[in-house]
């Protein structure tokens, strides 16, 4: 079935560790890419997206994700995170067959500790 | 910064009752979304609306569920006779673009809790 995946659930790490999560999605075509965050007790924000050209996309807050198309994933990365980064990571997909559609990942809950 | 408001923030509610939830989509947008998410589970898509009408819906969007457009405002999913499985964070989203191309906006969610 096509699908978006999110390897990882849950993810602790300590403040200035690297992140990074992985995305993978299964459609076929031309395809949109964001990464949304939900901080506890807030709503889903965009964080970053990809539509086309450079693959590597930089987003708010020292986010950063890469397009890789031969392997179909959209894998998010921030180099240095602090205590303000725990919170939900969702990846998601919109396929131009689909109009504005988002298809979620399961979502991966980091957990910075201080 | 122009943001997606719904309300109730949370609502309880009986198995078999009527729900209606209510979302003021980002003023110039033109397409409107009902997602949900049940607890420990994916963001899963329910409904789209453009121009006065559904453009898409999912298979949980079945004949218990309606949208509506009431006035140049507010949007609303009504969940006609609630059912345990209901229960959920259902988030609203407007975009102002289509095709693939937009942002979603999303609203800060409505707790739903069906006894």
């Amino acid at each position: 079935a096509q699908s978006v995946s999110q390897h990882n659930h849950h993810v602790i790490l300590s403040e200035a560790a690297s992140l990074e999560l992985g995305c993978n999605y299964s459609y076929g075509g031309t395809v949109n890419l964001f990464w949304y965050v939900q901080y506890p007790g807030q709503h889903l924000q965009l964080l970053l997206k990809y539509f086309s050209g450079d693959p590597l996309v930089k987003g708010i807050k020292g986010f950063e994700a890469e397009f890789i198309k031969s392997k179909f994933s959209f894998n998010l990365r921030k180099p240095s995170v602090q205590w303000s980064d725990t919170a939900e990571y969702f990846c998601a997909v919109t396929r131009k067959a689909a109009g504005n559609k988002l298809t979620f990942g399961g979502g991966t809950r980091v957990l910075v500790k201080p | 910064e122009p943001e997606v408001t719904q309300t109730p923030s949370h609502q309880v509610t009986q198995m078999g009752q009527e729900v209606i939830l209510r979302c003021v989509p980002i003023s110039n947008h033109l397409y409107f979304y009902w997602y949900r998410q049940i607890l420990g589970q994916k963001v899963e898509f329910l409904v789209s609306f453009y121009n006065n009408e559904i453009s898409e819906k999912s298979e949980i969007f079945d004949d218990q569920f309606s949208v509506e457009r009431p006035d140049g405002s507010n949007f609303t999913l009504k969940i006609r006779s609630t059912k345990l499985e209901d229960s959920a964070m259902y988030f609203c989203a407007s975009s102002g673009l289509a095709g693939g191309t937009g942002e979603l906006f999303f609203g800060e969610g409505s707790r739903l809790t069906v006894l």
